[in-house]
C-alpha cells in the first residue's frame, strides 16, 4: 500500500474553510485517495474518495495534484461538529479476493474552535 | 437507520476468558472487515471476509478467530484476551468485488475492556 503523510493536528475557526493537506507520493495508478474521518468514540465515517479529478460533494471536495503525489480535503464552512480525526488513504486492489482493503496513517486531528 | 450494527457497545471481559464480538449488516454487501483501535492510535485491520473466502492479515495474533455463518452476521472471537487486548473493535462492510473504488461503511463499534 501506498503510504501517506498527514499533519498530527490542525486548527480551524468555525465558519471558515479547513484545508487539510495529504502527501502519497508512492502512490501508483489504479490507487484511490479516500478521506474519511472519525469522530470520538465513533466508527469511521466515509467522507470523499477519487481517483484523478478533483471531486466535491455535500461534505466536502477533495483537490488532487496533477502529478497525484498529493491532496487536499476541503471543508468549506467547518463546524464545531467537524471536529475529528481525518484519514487520508490511499487504497487499491489486494489480494486473490480483489478486495480494496482500507490501511489507516495516523491521521490529522482537526480541532474547530468557535 | 444503522445498517452495521455492532452489539454490544460496551463489553467487559476477565483475562483469559473467551469473548465474542458480534457485527450484523442489512446492506447484503459481500466484504465484512474486522479492525481493532487501541486508544489514541489509528484503527489496525486483523481480518477480513470476501463471501465464505476469509483473508487474515500476516501480523495477527492467533487468538483472534473469526466466523461469517451467512452474509449478514460477522463474529469476532477473541480466545483469551489479554489485558493488551483492550480496544475499540470496529466492523465495516464494502459491496465487492473491489475495483478499489468502493466505499466501506463501518459499525459504531464494541469498545472491550479486560479485567
Amino acid at each position: 500500500d501506498a503510504k501517506t503523510t498527514q499533519p498530527p493536528s490542525m486548527d480551524c475557526a468555525e465558519g471558515r474553510a479547513a484545508n487539510l493537506p495529504c502527501n502519497h507520493s508512492t502512490i501508483s495508478g489504479n490507487e484511490y485517495v479516500y478521506w474519511y474521518r472519525q469522530i470520538h468514540s465513533q466508527g469511521p465515517q466515509y467522507i470523499i474518495h477519487g481517483l484523478k479529478n478533483n471531486e466535491t460533494n455535500e461534505m466536502a471536495s477533495l483537490i488532487i495534484t496533477e502529478d497525484r503525489k498529493s491532496s487536499t480535503l476541503i471543508l468549506p464552512h467547518a463546524t464545531l461538529r467537524d471536529t475529528a480525526v481525518y484519514y487520508c488513504i490511499v487504497r487499491g486492489l489486494h489480494g486473490s479476493s480483489n478486495t480494496g482493503k482500507l490501511i489507516f496513517g495516523q491521521g490529522t486531528t482537526l480541532q474547530v474552535k468557535p | 437507520d444503522a445498517m452495521v450494527i455492532q452489539n454490544p457497545r460496551y463489553q467487559v471481559t476477565q483475562f483469559g476468558k473467551p469473548v465474542t464480538l458480534s457485527c450484523s449488516q442489512t446492506l447484503n454487501h459481500n466484504v465484512m472487515y474486522w479492525y481493532q483501535q487501541k486508544s489514541s492510535q489509528a484503527p489496525k485491520l486483523l481480518f477480513h471476509y470476501y463471501d465464505k473466502d476469509f483473508n487474515n492479515e500476516a501480523d495477527t495474533p492467533d487468538n483472534f478467530q473469526s466466523r461469517r455463518p451467512n452474509t449478514s452476521f460477522c463474529f469476532l472471537d477473541i480466545r483469551s484476551p489479554g489485558l493488551g487486548d483492550a480496544a475499540m473493535y470496529l466492523c465495516a462492510t464494502s459491496r465487492g468485488p473491489g475495483q478499489g473504488n468502493e466505499k466501506l461503511f463501518f459499525g459504531s463499534g464494541t469498545q472491550l475492556s479486560v479485567l
